[in-house]
């Protein structure tokens, strides 16, 4: 597609259910990567995928996270027994290897919401 | 330790007048710099990056930013702020910069820009 496309929007969970979060880059794009944005703070990463490459998952919070991206296609990141610290806007960003020349493209989110 | 500072939490200005925000950034070697803004309810769009080359940037809607390599700054400009720029910026650097090494940006912790009319 012409952007990085994130799905659902919006999600509200009750607390110890889990919750799936989609990111569906944009095609050809190599690089994906997953970052938290909780309410009035900065972006924190936490996944990286590179083609076939081993992930770098050095900034998922918990075991309670998990992500998983098939080839260069999709990503799914799955929050398991949701707590209400993990009410945040989740955004998932696509780039081409040579990200110097070409930067880093976001989607627009997933508010997640935990009550 | 490495990170990014934006000391700027909330910055108010009026429409028309001159904008700097600020941004610094401690790395042993020049990262990767970029600024992006986040409009409510929407992804963030980049508006400059900086790799190499010509410190002064230019970028989308009117903004610049400058590199100061002795002050590892990194601050974003706009001559004259039209409300629409009323939204949250965010300084970001990427520490690998160059090789075939990835990009894991880290951000700094945003600024909010309001502007009256």
């Amino acid at each position: 597609g012409a952007g990085v496309s994130q799905s659902p929007s919006n999600k509200v969970t009750e607390k110890g259910k889990d919750v799936e979060l989609r990111c569906d880059p944009i095609s050809g794009h190599t690089a994906l990567y997953w970052y938290r944005q909780r309410l009035g703070q900065g972006l924190e990463f936490l996944i990286y995928f590179q083609g076939n490459s081993a992930p770098d998952k050095s900034g998922l919070p918990s075991d309670r996270f998990s992500a998983e991206r098939t080839g260069e296609s999709v990503s799914t990141l799955t929050i398991q027994r949701t707590q209400q610290e993990d009410s945040a806007v989740y955004l998932c960003a696509s780039s081409l290897s040579d990200r110097a020349l070409h930067g880093y493209t976001f989607g627009s989110g997933t508010r997640l919401t935990v009550v | 330790a490495q990170s990014v500072t934006q000391p700027d939490i909330h910055i108010t200005v009026s429409e028309g007048a001159s904008l700097e925000l600020r941004c610094n950034y401690s790395y042993g070697a020049t990262p990767y710099l970029f600024w992006y803004v986040q409009s409510p309810g929407q992804g963030l769009q980049l508006l400059l990056k900086y790799f190499s080359g010509d410190t002064l940037v230019q970028g989308i809607k009117g903004f610049e930013a400058e590199f100061k390599r002795s002050q590892s700054s990194f601050n974003l400009r706009k001559p004259s702020v039209h409300w629409s720029d009323a939204a949250e910026y965010f300084c970001a650097v990427d520490p690998f910069a160059g090789g075939t090494s990835y990009g894991k940006l880290t951000f700094g912790q945003g600024t909010i820009l309001t502007v009256h009319p």
